[in-house]
């Protein structure tokens, strides 16, 4: 079993809809938690970056982090076909360390 | 600030040759990761430099692999006799350990071998 497990998709939502994203994961030492969005061969940009459990909003993007339940999820409000791409979770032990990363989850966002 | 980039972006070769790819981090970033990547799944760690040290390897890189960050600045990524298993995304990523403690990663654009 994976320490990050992550639905593949792909997720299809009309335009204007909110796209929900969410991943789970094993290891209770996991304290960094981040979203990073991927377009096809392209390299991941970093979208959100929490600490600990709870939420933070940017915009469009809200991150919610329950560590006690040690799932985390992505939320995009209005969402638009330019954010057709693969969503990352990552999540990391320590401040400095290795990524884990899911699979990821492709969106697309019809017009 | 120019971002994280990597040479080449592709690289084909053939099974059995030897390869190089080089990774120039953001500017003042003292911290450097590579990582491999392949269809469907995300990002694997492989290794990662702080400054000129190499402070973590991968079970994944096997001895035909070898990084060097030699002068805490670029770093480059060998693979001695590829393998067709070595077809991937090769994904760098740099950060800075300032005293924030955010450290957020941020990716170059990858260099995507195929091996024939």
């Amino acid at each position: 079993q994976k320490e990050v497990e992550q639905d593949p998709g792909p997720l299809s939502v009309p335009e204007g809809a909110i796209v929900s994203l969410n991943c789970t994961y094993s290891n209770s030492a996991f304290q960094y938690f981040m979203w990073y969005r991927q377009y096809s061969r392209k390299g991941p940009e970093l979208l959100m970056y929490t600490y600990s459990s709870g939420n933070k909003e940017d915009g469009r993007f809200t991150a919610q982090v329950d560590k006690s339940s040690k799932y985390i999820s992505l939320f995009i409000r209005d969402s638009q076909p330019s954010d057709s791409a693969t969503y990352l979770c990552a999540m990391r032990t320590d401040s400095w360390g290795k990524l884990q990363f899911g699979a990821g989850t492709q969106v697309v966002v019809t017009p | 600030d120019t971002g994280v980039s990597q040479d080449p972006r592709h690289k084909i070769t053939k099974r059995g040759q030897n390869v190089t790819f080089r990774c120039d981090p953001i500017s003042e970033h003292n911290r450097l990761y590579w990582y491999r990547q392949t269809l469907g799944q995300g990002p694997e760690f492989l290794t990662y430099f702080q400054n000129e040290a190499q402070l973590e390897k991968s079970r994944l890189l096997s001895d035909r692999f070898s990084a060097e960050r030699p002068k805490g600045s670029f770093s480059t990524l060998e693979i001695q006799r590829t393998e067709q298993g070595d077809s991937a995304m090769y994904l760098c990523a740099s950060s800075f350990s300032g005293t924030s403690g955010r450290n957020e990663q941020y990716f170059g654009p990858g260099t995507r071998l195929t091996v024939t």
